[in-house]
């Protein structure tokens, strides 16, 4: 069946790194895929979007890469701020539940120390 | 902040009851998805309405429905309440075009507690 991971272990780095947050998929060939941010007690917001064509993307200090061979997505935030903590969730349109909807993963969540 | 709103923002209801959440969408959007949020896991589709008719569902019971209405507002109808049904509720508005679209633009979320 059909399936998105993403490390449900939280990730601690020191301001100033670089975040890399892992999107892995299986039985999946979505058109595009996107990262949002979620922080406590609020609606995700859609940070980026990458199509199946792509390779990179980026966004200010936001990188997202997409690997249809691998069937996987790295996030990037480099020059890590406090501010970044929150959970990242990545979702591809389509899957079991129609290729109108997104099905997401359960979300990365980081957390940068000052 | 997105222009989506949802209403109430916090909801107490007993197992057997009935529900009603709405939504306001993003100005301009024609296309409102709603999803459930169980802790710690991610938003999981429930249905989607375009030009109020429902354009995709979930693996979600009938006890759950919808409405979208001409002004693009939408509401979630949940019967029976069980108690796996207390969640975050979150709708997102989109625009469609040609039957596509791509980023979803999420309200604050409902809380519903089911006791």
């Amino acid at each position: 069946s059909q399936k998105i991971e993403q490390n449900s272990e939280a990730l601690n780095i020191q301001e100033g790194k670089t975040a890399t947050l892992t999107c892995n998929y299986t039985n999946y060939s979505p058109a595009y895929l996107q990262w949002y941010r979620q922080d406590p007690g609020r609606g995700p917001v859609f940070l980026l979007l990458i199509r199946e064509n792509e390779k990179e993307k980026r966004k200010e200090r936001l990188k997202v890469t997409f690997d249809t061979t691998l069937k996987q997505s790295l996030f990037h935030i480099t020059a890590s701020q406090p501010a970044d903590s929150a959970t990242y969730l990545c979702a591809l349109r389509g899957g079991d539940t129609g290729r109108r909807a997104l099905t997401f993963g359960s979300g990365t969540r980081l957390q940068v120390q000052p | 902040e997105t222009g989506v709103t949802q209403s109430p923002t916090h909801l107490i209801k007993t197992r057997g009851q009935q529900v009603t959440l709405r939504c306001s969408s993003q100005s301009g959007h024609n296309t409102v998805s709603w999803y459930q949020q169980a802790l710690g896991q991610g938003p999981q589709f429930i249905f989607q309405y375009y030009r109020e008719e429902e354009n995709g569902r979930g693996n979600f019971p009938p006890r759950f429905s919808g409405l979208q209405f001409p002004n693009y507002s939408s509401e979630l109808n949940v019967n029976a309440l069980e108690l796996d049904d207390s969640a975050l509720y979150l709708c997102a508005s989109s625009l469609a075009g040609g039957g596509d679209f791509y980023e979803q633009y999420f309200g604050p979320g409902t809380r519903l507690t089911v006791t």
